[in-house]
């Protein structure tokens, strides 16, 4: 499979502590995208990371990347109740037949107690 | 500013009847679009891909296929619909193929 596969499935913690959930995916990338799914709606895009880039940061989120291991991370920091929701990673596959096809994991359930 | 229009928000349909899901996007010109379908507590499986009118790949082999009569046009389209196309239909688009991914609020279809 392309897809990306996320870990853990499901999270919970308290507000105010931190979130990691992690992307593994098999294939050469040309970028690696994380977004989040609110219950019953469509995705919303958080961050685009490329594949020479190791780091970024975007607000409280802090996503890594990995691509000798072929993995990435994603960690939202002083979590909210309102974090509360499903976050995907994608992966855009680094060949010419593919360009532009994003492929998504299973997704990681986030739950955010206050 | 560009917004994508999908519908409709919700569908049950019997076995064996057609399928038309609708999908527009305003504000952009020659976008990528795309056709995902999500299953119950799944990922989103990519169905259709396309980076201009006429133009449409397709990643799974079903009962389902696209068109693309307009630039800013997506249909989804079936002429017999089965128990296992019930799921959550997403449209998105793009600006390139390496650009993020703006997705519509999705069709939960339900196939009885």
């Amino acid at each position: 499979s392309q897809q990306g596969e996320e870990d853990p499935q499901a999270l919970s913690i308290q507000e105010g502590e931190n979130a990691t959930m992690n992307c593994s995916y098999k294939t050469s990338i040309n970028n690696l995208q994380w977004y989040r799914q609110n219950s019953g709606r469509g995705l919303v895009h958080l961050i685009l990371i490329r594949s020479n880039e190791r780091e970024k940061h975007s607000g409280r989120l802090r996503v890594t990347l990995d691509t000798s291991k072929k993995s990435s991370s994603l960690l939202i920091t002083a979590s909210r109740a309102a974090d509360t929701a499903s976050y995907f990673c994608a992966t855009a596959i680094d060949r010419g037949s593919t360009l532009g096809r994003l492929y998504f994991g299973r997704g990681t359930q986030l739950t955010v107690w206050p | 500013s560009q917004t994508i229009h999908q519908w409709p928000a919700t569908l049950v349909q019997p076995v064996g009847s057609p399928l038309s899901l609708e999908c527009t996007v305003e504000g952009t010109s020659n976008p990528n679009l795309y056709w995902y379908r999500q299953a119950a507590g799944r990922g989103l499986q990519l169905l259709f891909y396309s980076v201009g009118i006429g133009q449409i790949s397709s990643e799974v082999p079903q009962n389902l296929s696209a068109s693309r009569p307009q630039d800013r046009q997506f249909i989804l389209s079936s002429k017999k619909l089965l128990l296992s196309d019930s799921g959550f239909y997403l449209c998105a688009w793009s600006v390139g193929w390496d650009s993020p991914l703006h997705f519509g609020n999705g069709t939960r279809l339900t196939v009885t």
